[in-house]
């Protein structure tokens, strides 16, 4: 177990919806990433968080949008959802500078 | 061309077979190279973790990595059924600040008894 718990774990939205997804870290993981994974592709990054504040983001347009709390326990959400959007999504997070990251299980999101 | 190549497969072994998994990569600046395993859903679990060039075990599993050429390989000996997964390299860039880890699309490998 990475201690890494994400909630849904499946989600079914329509085209249009916004949609929260959850993600709740070990304690003293400062930072924490959120990944998109397609059905046959690697995991892409989103973006990630460190003591609350973002400070790196990928390829991803502005309705990606995330939060990170003091209690280990974050959240990504997507507005004005896309056919294309329908995916694994993974919140992974590490402890110190040189640790690597440890993902959760994923919500798969699928949008119709 | 992508950042990180590697072989979908899929990859189709005997058990007790000795397995090879191999990406490529075209940016210098990765330092950091990781081997995940990911069973069918179920999220990315950490197998290797190395830093710069060389060569790391533990228990059945090697990686290598060789800068020089921009190729990172995990070996798995004595393969076992439950070894059957996706594999996916992965790596990052060093210094502070974004972690980003860039993935290869995984190579599906299944370990027949």
């Amino acid at each position: 177990e990475t201690g890494v718990t994400q909630s849904p774990t499946h989600l079914i939205k329509t085209r249009g919806q916004q949609v929260t997804l959850r993600c709740s870290s070990q304690s003293g993981h400062n930072t924490v990433s959120w990944y998109q994974q397609a059905l046959g592709q690697g995991p892409q990054f989103i973006f990630q968080y460190y003591r609350e504040e973002e400070n790196g983001r990928g390829n991803f347009p502005p309705r990606f949008s995330g939060l990170q709390f003091p209690n280990y326990s974050s959240e990504l959400n997507v507005n004005a959802l896309e056919l294309d959007d329908s995916a694994l999504y993974l919140c992974a997070s590490k402890e110190g500078y040189n640790s690597p990251l440890h993902f959760g299980n994923g919500t798969r999101l699928t949008v119709t | 061309q992508k950042e990180v190549e590697q072989d979908p497969g899929p990859l189709s072994v005997p058990e007790g077979a000795i397995v090879s998994l191999n990406c490529t990569y075209s940016n210098s600046a990765f330092q950091y190279f990781m081997w995940y395993r990911q069973y069918s859903r179920k999220g990315p679990e950490l197998l290797m973790y190395t830093y710069s060039s060389g060569n790391k075990e533990d228990g059945r599993f090697t990686a290598q990595v060789d800068k020089s050429s921009k190729y990172i390989s995990l070996f798995i000996r004595d393969s076992q059924p439950s070894d059957s997964a996706t594999y996916l390299c992965a790596m990052s860039a060093s210094g502070a600040g974004s972690y980003q880890l860039t993935f290869g699309k995984g190579t599906k490998l299944s370990v027949i008894p």
